[in-house]
């Protein structure tokens, strides 16, 4: 079955690094596009950022674009979440999410069928 | 970036009720819209996705409907099971975005 397993969260002061994993089994893996998504405490979803199937492509949530890196391992079914430079800002919920794409009367749609349970990022001093 | 806005942001209501909860874009979506259910502590799960099509091995009792800019998810008979929170989101263009969340509370 499919399973994303993230990992790599703790508590961290202004400023500083952290890499999040997200190990992902159960699926060819590097054939599907993935997700970051994280939740505040309290606060609703958001997107964070999008990596390509091969990873030659990557965007990113205006909010953490230059501070954020997303990469992926297809040979070690890993996704990863760089974060440089963390806010307090940034304290939420990380999880990694798995996009499918459908096609529907020759459009096609994409959503988040697999999440991951997440993990929790504490940016404080 | 495309806005979703979602309401209401909380509702109260019995077992057996019908809720309907709605998903307004700030521009077209194209249909790009889908919804999930998040319990606390539990990662989101995908019940619609492209507005209307039922996620495998979601109970038929969630339908969604919409076009254009508006979009309802449907829970016919509330279920103990289904008092969580409802999220919508645009999958249009990126940045991809998400409502504020809809929790359904037991009344």
């Amino acid at each position: 079955q499919v399973q994303l397993v993230e990992s790599g969260g703790g508590v961290v002061q202004p400023g500083r690094s952290l890499r999040l994993s997200c190990a992902a089994s159960g699926f060819t893996f590097s054939t599907y596009p993935m997700h970051w998504v994280r939740q505040a405490p309290g606060k609703g979803l958001e997107w964070v950022t999008l990596i390509s199937f091969d990873g030659s492509n990557q965007y990113y949530a205006d909010s953490v674009k230059g501070r954020f890196t997303i990469s992926r391992d297809n040979s070690k079914n890993t996704l990863y979440l760089q974060m440089n430079s963390l806010r307090p800002e940034d304290t939420a919920v990380y999880h990694c999410a798995r996009e499918t794409t459908v096609t529907l009367k020759t459009s096609h749609h994409s959503h988040f069928d697999y999440w991951g349970q997440g993990t929790l990022v504490t940016v404080s001093s | 970036d495309i806005q979703m806005t979602q309401s209401p942001s909380s509702l109260s209501a019995s077992v057996g009720d019908r809720v309907t909860i709605t998903c307004r874009a700030s521009q077209s979506i194209n249909g790009h819209l889908n919804w999930y259910q998040q319990r606390p502590g539990k990662a989101p799960k995908l019940l619609i996705y492209a507005a209307s099509s039922l996620q495998s091995g979601v109970p038929s009792r969630f339908s969604g409907s919409g076009s254009g800019t508006d979009f309802t998810l449907t829970i016919t008979s509330l279920q103990p099971e289904d008092f969580a929170t409802y999220s919508c989101q645009q999958t249009n263009s990126i940045p991809l975005t998400f409502g504020g969340g809809t929790k359904v509370e037991i009344k």
